[in-house]
């Protein structure tokens, strides 16, 4: 399967800043990826779906000006979470679906604390 | 939205001991498939099991699906230690815009 490298793997920024959150397959040319977003001891929640060379599908109830999906080219697709609050505090992590056999790769994740 | 529902939501067992976790989901799928997490860190992709499936095997984990009842089951003979970690099932759907949509998870607990 693919290679997935999402970074940065912990990020702590002040409330009202954006933070940027960047996901690479490094060895697939992706035309999609995927963005969840995990509470603590909660599952994950798909956010959106990006799509390479054209605007993202948000799922319902995720505000698409907060968070910015940016899907510029094959193997980038980068989430930019904009005026952070300490409720976007989460474990974010994004997939890459393409070859292999189980169709979806994922990052390693993204620990956001906002304080 | 999430697809599928596992259950039990938590599982406390003794080491050695078979643990099985049930999935249930409610949409056409293409595929099943559980992974494990363990606490605060990425996935682990554990199985697939195709729509047309019924059973699969690897190593200790054995996994069923039923489509005409949309459930799974996850089972985990002779249980470690090591294998305390978040379980859950996601469901693949049909089509060229399939996504994988989560469950709600089981954690696991595995007393040595």
């Amino acid at each position: 399967g693919a290679v997935v490298s999402q970074h940065p793997s912990w990020v702590i920024c002040k409330s009202g800043t954006s933070v940027k959150i960047e996901c690479r397959s490094l060895d697939f040319q992706a035309t999609t990826m995927f963005w969840y977003r995990q509470f603590p001891k909660q599952s994950l929640m798909l956010m959106a779906t990006s799509n390479e060379g054209s605007k993202a599908t948000y799922e319902q109830g995720v505000e698409k000006d907060k968070f910015l999906i940016n899907h510029a080219s094959l193997t980038l697709s980068t989430l930019t979470v904009t005026s952070a609050h300490p409720e976007d505090s989460s474990f974010y992590i994004c997939s890459v679906r393409g070859q292999g056999h189980y169709g979806y790769t994922f990052g390693s994740g993204t620990r956001l604390t906002v304080v | 939205s999430q697809q599928g529902e596992e259950d039990p939501q938590a599982l406390s067992i003794q080491e050695g001991e078979n643990a099985t976790m049930n999935c249930s989901y409610k949409t056409s799928i293409n595929n099943l498939q559980w992974y494990r997490q363990n606490s605060g860190r990425g996935l682990v992709h554990l199985i697939l099991i195709r729509s047309n499936e019924r059973e699969k095997h690897s190593g200790r984990l054995r996994v069923t699906l039923d489509t005409s009842k949309k459930s799974s089951s996850l089972l985990i003979t002779a249980s470690r230690a090591a294998d305390t970690a978040s379980y859950f099932c996601a469901t693949d759907g049909t089509g060229a815009n399939s996504k994988l949509t989560f469950g709600k998870g089981i954690t696991l607990s595995v007393r040595p």
